[in-house]
């Protein structure tokens, strides 16, 4: 079956403008991921959400930074005035998480890459 | 708060020799592990994951890791390794429960391959 997908593959955008980053999880998958992998750093877990709820946005970076899924489908990452410090490679991962289970293998997309220049 | 170390940024090996990768967490019980592999241009696969049981576990590609509670240490392993294997390679853990399911990353280890 399809995995997980993302787009767009690419974004250049200028400081201070803002951008939105699509997400399209594994079908079925409730749970869905956002990471940010800046240039040889590990990643960094931004969001979480189970279902259409965000019970972790422990790593967001600041307010500029939000996410919403609907549809317990897609989700959308968005960054406002963007910054040069958020290029970075944005990876979005699903898994299938059924109810009351514990930690649940979480499947990547190829990611974004966000150059802010 | 858990973490993970890689400490090794970069790795040269010749293709048919073995591979030996090292990961190290910080957890307060036993956490969930996982290895996962990034080509370039590519997502990252999962190699294999640890999440109770045998200490040993086998994973795709004929990779295998092998968790030692002792030295809090999850290391990557390959016999012999074959060109294509050069990607980047990072370990993660992932608390069992009241984790929000969120996963932490080593810095990962990029390893090239001499042919």
């Amino acid at each position: 079956g399809a995995g997980v997908s993302q787009s767009p593959s690419n974004k250049v955008t200028e400081k201070g403008k803002d951008v939105e980053l699509r997400c399209d999880p594994i079908s079925g998958h409730t749970a869905l991921y956002w990471y940010r992998q800046r240039l040889g750093q590990g990643l960094e877990f931004l969001i979480y959400f189970q279902g259409n709820s965000a019970p972790d946005k422990s790593g967001l970076p600041s307010d500029r930074f939000s996410a919403e899924r609907t549809g317990e489908s897609v989700s959308t990452l968005t960054i406002q005035r963007t910054q040069q410090e958020d290029s970075a490679v944005y990876l979005c991962a699903s898994s299938l998480n059924p109810p009351g289970a514990g930690l649940d293998e979480q499947y990547f997309g190829p990611g974004t890459r966000l150059t802010v220049t | 708060a858990q973490s993970v170390t890689q400490p090794d940024i970069h790795i040269t090996v010749s293709e048919g020799a073995s591979l030996e990768l090292r990961c190290n967490y910080s957890y307060g019980a036993t956490p969930y592990l996982f290895w996962y592999v990034q080509s370039p241009g590519q997502g990252l696969q999962l190699l294999l994951k640890y999440f109770s049981g045998d200490t040993l576990v086998q994973g795709i590609k004929g990779f295998e890791a092998e968790f030692k509670r002792s030295q809090s240490s999850f290391n990557l392993r390959k016999p012999s390794v074959h060109w294509s294997d050069a990607a980047e390679y990072f370990c993660a853990v992932g608390r069992p429960t009241g984790g929000g399911n969120k996963l932490t990353f080593g810095t990962g280890t990029q390893l090239k391959v001499e042919l």
